[in-house]
């Protein structure tokens, strides 16, 4: 199947810091998802973007789909401690099935 | 709140026992999945419901069984699970099978003792 590669697998940051992680597949997506997951939670949808190069923010969070199509980044300007959780992305392929990224463990030190 | 509801939050289990988790979403979705979650390991999907039909079966054991009745409830149906079986169930749903972003539910965290 389809792999979908998401680095770094885990962040540790000042609060404040700003924050970048990112996902590849080795295959064309025509949407990029980015879920959030607190402890003991499901994931809540972040981002999602449509089209290669679409730029989109929500609040603090900015998500960007490449232009191969085969990556996506987010970015989180000046973290707080609210912010810690994991991170996924998500992709779907030509047919529509998702596939998920393992995550992005992100923790803010105060 | 997404929207997606599942109960129980929490269930520990023997080897022996039958459970059921349920899944019920207010959204007006057509989809409904469920997806096994592992520690430090992607999301695992495991079935596909659209239209209160299985599209989709991935490779799962028989002794997880989904049941929809109706296009807002799905169940996972569980018995004679393995200790390996012990994760995070999530539910999700969808407006359409593919090509729609999914909402999830909070999960159902299962211990198989």
């Amino acid at each position: 199947g389809q792999q979908l590669n998401q680095s770094p697998q885990s962040m540790f940051i000042q609060e404040g810091e700003d924050v970048s992680m990112n996902c590849t597949s080795s295959s064309i997506f025509n949407t990029w998802l980015w879920y959030k997951q607190d402890p003991g939670e499901g994931p809540v949808l972040l981002i999602a973007l449509y089209k290669a190069g679409e730029l989109t923010s929500n609040g603090r969070l900015t998500a960007q789909f490449g232009i191969t199509r085969k990556d996506s980044f987010l970015n989180i300007s000046a973290s707080i401690p609210s912010d810690v959780g994991i991170y996924f992305c998500a992709g779907q392929d030509l047919r529509g099935d998702m596939r998920f990224g393992a995550g992005t463990r992100l923790t803010v030190k105060p | 709140e997404t929207g997606v509801t599942q109960t129980p939050r929490h269930l520990v289990m023997g080897m022996t026992n039958k459970k059921s988790l349920k899944c019920e979403q207010h959204l007006g979705h057509n989809a409904m999945y469920w997806y096994k979650q592992s520690a430090k390991k992607p999301l695992e999907l495991m079935f596909v419901y659209n239209f209160k039909e299985q599209t989709e079966n991935n490779s799962v054991p028989s002794r997880f069984s989904p049941e929809c009745p109706n296009s807002s409830h799905l169940f996972l149906h569980l018995h004679t699970l393995q200790p390996e079986d012990s994760a995070l169930y999530l539910c999700a749903s969808s407006p359409e099978a593919r090509g729609t972003e999914a909402f999830f539910g909070q999960g159902t965290r299962l211990t198989v003792v």
